[in-house]
């Protein structure tokens, strides 16, 4: 059975830092990861897919890594900003189409 | 820019209630997922739809929960009675085809059973 980890799961940085949170899987069969974004009782918002053939995304400040190898994916956040708080999920895409999701890592960028 | 709908936002209701929630996807997503999120946790699958058939069910508490997307366009997820445990977090989520696209969500309607 699939199991998806989220670390941290909190994390609270000053404005102008770049960071990273991790994501692990124990079954390297998927064939996307996808990462998102939730607003404090908001439904969820995706920031980037990676498809299983790929090592990595990148869009604006954001840059998602890939290695299936290892089981692991990485968001890399760069020049975190008081409007990048919120929750971040990773998903991974079974053969059955089913989207598993982490825990989540809450993020706080104060000022 | 076209957006998944959930009504209602919020529903409070006693147990041993019934309460059902409506979802319109994205016009042209050919499939419709139900997920739950309880707090702190990420979103598990309850019930997958490909136009108006079931893929998958298999998280879906059937003895009390029903879905149904009878024209494969609009969906209905129905809590029947409703339970303490219920209260959650309720996602639809439309995606244009099967596998390797992105899901899209809706703004989830968030459930407190008293």
């Amino acid at each position: 059975k699939q199991e998806v980890t989220q670390i941290p799961a909190a994390l609270s940085v000053p404005e102008g830092e770049n960071l990273v949170l991790n994501c692990s899987f124990t079954d390297s069969a998927i064939y996307n990861l996808q990462w998102f974004r939730q607003d404090p009782g908001k439904g969820l918002t995706s920031l980037l897919l990676i498809q299983s053939s790929q090592r990595e995304q990148t869009s604006g400040r954001l840059n998602a890594s890939l290695d299936k190898s290892s089981g692991r994916s990485t968001l890399y956040i760069a020049a975190s900003q008081p409007g990048d708080s919120a929750t971040y999920l990773c998903a991974l895409r079974s053969s059955t189409d089913k989207l598993i999701f982490g825990t989540g890592t809450r993020l706080q960028v104060f000022p | 820019e076209a957006e998944v709908a959930q009504s209602p936002r919020y529903k409070i209701t006693e147990k041993s209630q019934a309460v059902a929630f409506w979802c319109d996807p994205i016009s042209g997503h050919a499939t419709l997922y139900w997920y739950r999120q309880i707090l702190g946790q990420g979103p598990e699958l309850l019930v997958q739809f490909q136009d108006e058939s079931v893929v998958d069910d298999s998280q879906l508490p059937k003895d009390r929960f029903s879905a149904e997307r009878l024209k494969g366009v609009d969906s209905t997820l129905k809590i029947q009675p409703a339970e303490l445990g219920d209260s959650a977090m309720y996602l639809c989520a439309s995606s244009l085809a099967y596998r390797q696209e992105t899901q899209y969500f809706g703004p989830g309607t968030r459930l407190l059973v008293l």
